[in-house]
């Protein structure tokens, strides 16, 4: 059984482009969770989907970020016009069902996309 | 959300124990306790969680007092490949916003 795949493993943008990052869940799992890390942090909550619901989005900025987990393929975290500010390494994790309903041991992780903006 | 404090780093040599302790002082009654390890540019990776006493896996153990104010992974005899950061979370039921600190960076040492 695969786990979560991420790609690419590796994004360069130039500021003002658009970056798409892409999130397939481990089979068997309808819950997707993106989560961004800056240098020397530690992962910070940006969205919650089931598929074709964002559940929570309250972690990812208002403006520029969007993300989607369509009936059919995967996950995507899209961000329009990069910054400099928005290199960080992204993580998705995915669970089947929702994690946290008796403990928070159920997020399996992908092996992250790394965004740099020059 | 309790906040967690851990040593940002810790050095062990192979075949020791490391004992790595998270402080989480305003735990909720209903709270957990899970530990992640984090290899370089990889995710997460969940080790264990308890919420009192002692849990022990074929990975590692898990210590937490009866106050549960504190609780210390213990990784029996580390190698090399142990190197990695080490995340202490507290969370209960329906948190499945996980927050991470900035983790104890253990280099483990030949």
């Amino acid at each position: 059984n695969a786990g979560v795949m991420q790609n690419p493993r590796h994004l360069v943008r130039r500021r003002g482009q658009e970056a798409r990052l892409r999130c397939s869940p481990m089979k068997g799992h309808s819950h997707v969770y993106w989560y961004r890390q800056l240098p020397e942090e530690g992962l910070k909550f940006m969205v919650y989907l089931q598929k074709e619901n964002i559940i929570d989005e309250s972690g990812m900025p208002k403006e520029r970020f969007s993300a989607e987990f369509p009936k059919e393929g995967p996950s995507i975290l899209r961000i329009q016009q990069v910054v400099r500010g928005d290199s960080a390494a992204y993580f998705c994790a995915s669970s089947p069902y929702l994690a946290g309903a008796l403990s928070t041991d159920t997020q399996y992780f992908g092996p992250g996309t790394r965004l740099t903006v020059l | 959300l309790a906040k967690t404090t851990q040593p940002i780093s810790m050095d062990s040599y192979e075949g020791q124990e490391v004992n790595i302790t998270c402080s989480h002082n305003n735990i909720a009654t209903n709270d957990y306790i899970t530990w992640y390890q984090q290899f370089p540019s990889q995710g997460p990776r969940f080790i264990i969680q308890g919420y009192k006493t002692k849990v022990t896996n074929e990975v590692a153990s898990l210590f937490i007092p009866a106050d549960r104010k504190s609780s210390t992974l213990s990784l029996p005899r580390v190698s090399l490949s142990d190197t990695a950061v080490y995340y202490c979370l507290v969370g209960g039921a329906g948190s499945y916003q996980l927050t991470f600190g900035k983790g104890t960076k253990l280099s483990v040492i030949p």
